[in-house]
């Protein structure tokens, strides 16, 4: 079955550490987003994706960045991690046209 | 500035009852319009949806309502069951196509047997 998957599930890392996310999905869909979500603030775009060699930058972009090299990968990657980018962070994909976003199981990021 | 807002945090209702979860928009730009599930440690996952052509999409249990002269939606559940017991998040999209979605901050909802 199609499916996405993140990893890792969990991560703790120091302040001003680099951390990637992984984003993996094998629908063959061509967008892609990362979402975080906060108590109160429910999910907070981050960045997206339309395609290869695509990315955009969402509500809540600063302080991180995207890569699309292939349809089935779009890894998040902050720069220089920061408290307040403690989270809970999904990852989702959708067929053009469809309009349903189908989301990862999530990475809870501690940043300590 | 909260786009979708979900102005209810909580709702506890009787097994068995009718849910009804709440939703205003304030960007008339929006014309499609999804509700997602989510239980602890997982993501969320698509409920129903409903496009502004329309001003109600039913499925099984679970019907949505449009109004977009007062840019309101809202979702039935009804009978209410204790597995629906869940946060509800909201979200709605300017372009289809696109399923750039901007998201409600969700209702918990508690259905008690």
């Amino acid at each position: 079955d199609a499916e996405i998957t993140q990893s890792p599930r969990h991560k703790i890392t120091e302040t001003g550490r680099q951390v990637t996310l992984a984003c993996h999905q094998t629908w063959n869909h061509n967008n892609m987003f990362w979402y975080r979500q906060d108590l109160g603030h429910g999910l907070r775009l981050i960045h997206y994706s339309y395609g290869v060699q695509d990315t955009n930058k969402g509500e809540v972009s600063d302080g991180y960045s995207v890569s699309r090299s292939n349809t089935e990968d779009l890894p998040l990657t902050l720069e220089s991690a920061a408290s307040s980018q403690t989270s809970v962070y999904f990852c989702a994909s959708s067929e053009s046209s469809a309009g349903v976003a189908f989301f990862g199981q999530g990475t809870r990021l501690t940043v300590v | 500035d909260q786009q979708v807002k979900q102005n209810s945090p909580s709702l506890s209702v009787q097994e068995g009852r009718i849910s009804i979860l709440n939703c205003d928009y304030t960007n008339s730009m929006f014309d499609y319009f999804l509700w997602y599930k989510k239980y602890p440690a997982e993501g969320p996952t698509f409920l129903i949806s409903i496009s502004s052509i329309k001003d109600k999409n039913e499925d099984g249990r679970f019907t949505v309502f449009l109004n977009k002269s007062a840019k309101h939606l809202s979702l039935h559940i009804v009978p209410s069951q204790p597995g629906d017991s869940a946060v509800y998040f909201c979200a709605a999209s300017a372009l289809r196509d696109t399923g750039k979605l901007i998201f409600g901050q969700g209702t918990t909802l508690q259905v008690k047997p």
